[in-house]
């Protein structure tokens, strides 16, 4: 267990609706990090939040969204949802702060999302 | 923008033998992590080593080492002794270590499928 929680465990859900991911860190980490496992593009970098605030952004769709609460949980808003949406989409948290210090990204267990 | 390649989708080796994984990377830094992780069936994903690029020797965790070559950008993984629990995905990745702003997302390749015969 890597203390990071992610909640729905599945999601099935159909085209062109929306969804929200939760996701909480382990505790004291400031960052979180989302990051998208398909079949087609294998393991993403999404995006990344860093105590409340945007940090940087990957390879996130438009009609996806991010944000950072301050009790530092995190969610994860899938729009006008697409086949191609369908994946396992994983939260990882750490310590966060300066990228010259090694701060160790621990993982949650993933939401799986399928899209009809 | 970074790219990591894994040039071998699967992978099988015996119970107890010895086991390369390779990953080469293109990066225009000098100054960079990088780690292999492990994703069995369940899907979780597990951190097996690390290396810092500014770091000559390479990193060992009980049975498993790396092979970095920084002038060739190849980063691969022995694991010795494997074992029936190191049937995964395996995940190579890399990461700024002095990207402005703080930013540090992994960039992962396309992953090897190990598969140990018992």
């Amino acid at each position: 267990d890597s203390g990071v929680t992610q909640t729905p465990k599945h999601l099935i859900t159909a085209t062109g609706q929306r969804v929200t991911l939760r996701c909480s860190p382990r505790s004291g980490d400031l960052s979180v990090y989302w990051y998208q496992q398909s079949l087609d593009q294998g393991l993403q970098f999404l995006i990344q939040y860093y105590n409340g605030e945007e940090r940087a952004k990957g390879n996130i769709l438009e009609r996806f969204s991010a944000q950072q609460f301050p009790d530092l949980h995190s969610e994860l808003n899938l729009s006008s949802l697409e086949l191609g949406d369908s994946a396992l989409y994983f939260c990882a948290s750490s310590v966060g702060g300066l990228t010259y210090l090694y701060n160790e990204q621990f993982f949650g267990p993933g939401t799986r999302l399928t899209v009809l | 923008a970074q790219t990591v390649t894994q040039s071998q989708p699967e992978m099988s080796v015996q119970e107890a033998e010895t086991v390369t994984l390779s990953c080469t990377y293109d990066t225009s830094e000098s100054d960079y992590y990088l780690f292999w992780y492990k994703q069995p069936p369940s899907r979780q994903m597990i951190l097996v080593i690390r290396q810092e690029a500014y770091k000559q020797q390479n990193a060992t965790e009980n049975r498993f080492s790396v092979n970095f070559q920084k002038a060739a950008k190849s980063f691969s993984l022995k694991i010795s002794d494997s074992q029936l629990g190191d049937a995964a995905m395996y995940f190579c990745a890399y990461r700024s270590r002095l990207s402005g702003g703080g930013a540090d997302g992994l960039t992962f390749g396309k992953g090897t499928h190990l598969i140990i015969q018992p």
